[in-house]
C-alpha cells in the first residue's frame, strides 16, 4: 500500500507558468509535510514543509496547498524557471515517530525556456 | 565546508561480492543517521535510522545491514550482492527528537553486474 502517492510521474511547464504538484496521503496521523526537490545525481534537499495544523505555507515563489480532510495537498510553483526541472518529492511522517518518514514516488518536472 | 560526505561515489561490483558503503558527518553532535535506497528513477526507500551509537533499527529487509560505529559514522553493508541492490544509496541526517528535516549526502551510485 502506498502512504504517500503523487498523482503525476512528470509534469511540463513553460517558463513563466505556474507548475502544481500534487499528492495525496493514506495515514491520518501523518502531521508533517516537506517536499525535497532532487537534480540528477544529487540528494535530494529540503525545499519547503507544511504543518497538518495549516492550511498554506508560502516561501517565495513556492506554496503548499493542505487539505486535511481530503488528505491531499499541493506544491505551486509560480513563474517556474529552467532551472527549476528537477524531480519534487513530497513526503510525510508522524511528529511522534520523526524518524520514519515516507516519500511518495516523485514527480519529474520539466520547465520549457 | 561539507557536513556529511558519502564514500565511495560509485561502485560496480559483482553479484555474490561483498559491500560496504560508508558515510561520514562532521560538525553535528549526536545526529541522527539515515540510509535510503532509489532505484533509477523512483521513490526513496527508507532502508534503517539510528538515534545513537551502537543502535540501528532497521525498516525494510532488503538483504542488508547498517552499523554505526561512532558518532559521526554511518555504515551500510552486505556479506552478497544480489542484482537487486543496484540503485543509488544516500545518507541522510537530522537533528534532535523532532528529527523532521531530512539533510542528505551526494549519494554512492551502485551497479551490480
Amino acid at each position: 500500500q502506498q502512504q504517500v502517492r503523487q498523482s503525476s510521474q512528470s509534469l511540463t511547464v513553460w517558463e513563466g507558468e505556474t507548475a502544481i504538484l500534487n499528492c495525496s496521503y493514506e495515514n491520518s496521523a501523518f502531521d508533517y509535510f516537506p517536499w525535497y526537490q532532487q537534480f540528477p545525481g544529487e540528494g535530494p534537499a529540503l525545499l519547503i514543509a507544511i504543518r497538518s495544523v495549516s492550511d498554506k505555507k508560502e516561501d517565495g515563489r513556492f506554496t503548499i496547498f493542505f487539505n486535511k480532510r481530503e488528505k491531499n495537498l499541493s506544491l505551486h510553483i509560480k513563474d517556474s524557471q529552467p532551472g527549476d526541472s528537477a524531480t519534487y518529492f513530497c513526503a510525510a511522517s508522524v511528529s511522534t515517530n520523526a524518524y520514519k518518514v515516507i516519500f511518495g514516488k516523485g514527480t519529474h518536472l520539466h520547465v520549457l525556456p | 565546508a561539507q557536513t556529511i560526505h558519502q564514500w565511495p561515489v560509485a561502485e560496480i561490483k559483482a553479484v555474490g561480492s561483498p559491500l560496504s558503503l560508508g558515510c561520514t558527518i562532521k560538525g553535528k553532535s549526536s545526529p541522527n543517521l539515515y540510509w535510503y535506497w532509489q532505484a533509477t528513477g523512483g521513490t526513496l526507500q527508507q532502508l534503517f535510522y539510528s538515534i545513537t551509537v551502537g543502535q540501528v533499527e532497521s525498516v525494510v529487509q532488503l538483504n542488508l545491514s547498517a552499523s554505526r560505529p561512532k558518532d559521526d559514522q554511518f555504515i551500510l553493508s552486505t556479506e552478497k550482492l544480489l542484482l537487486s541492490h543496484s540503485g543509488f544509496y544516500l545518507c541522510a541526517w537530522s537533528l534532535g527528537v523532532s528529527a523532521e528535516t531530512l539533510y542528505f549526502g551526494s549519494g554512492t551510485r551502485l551497479t551490480v553486474l
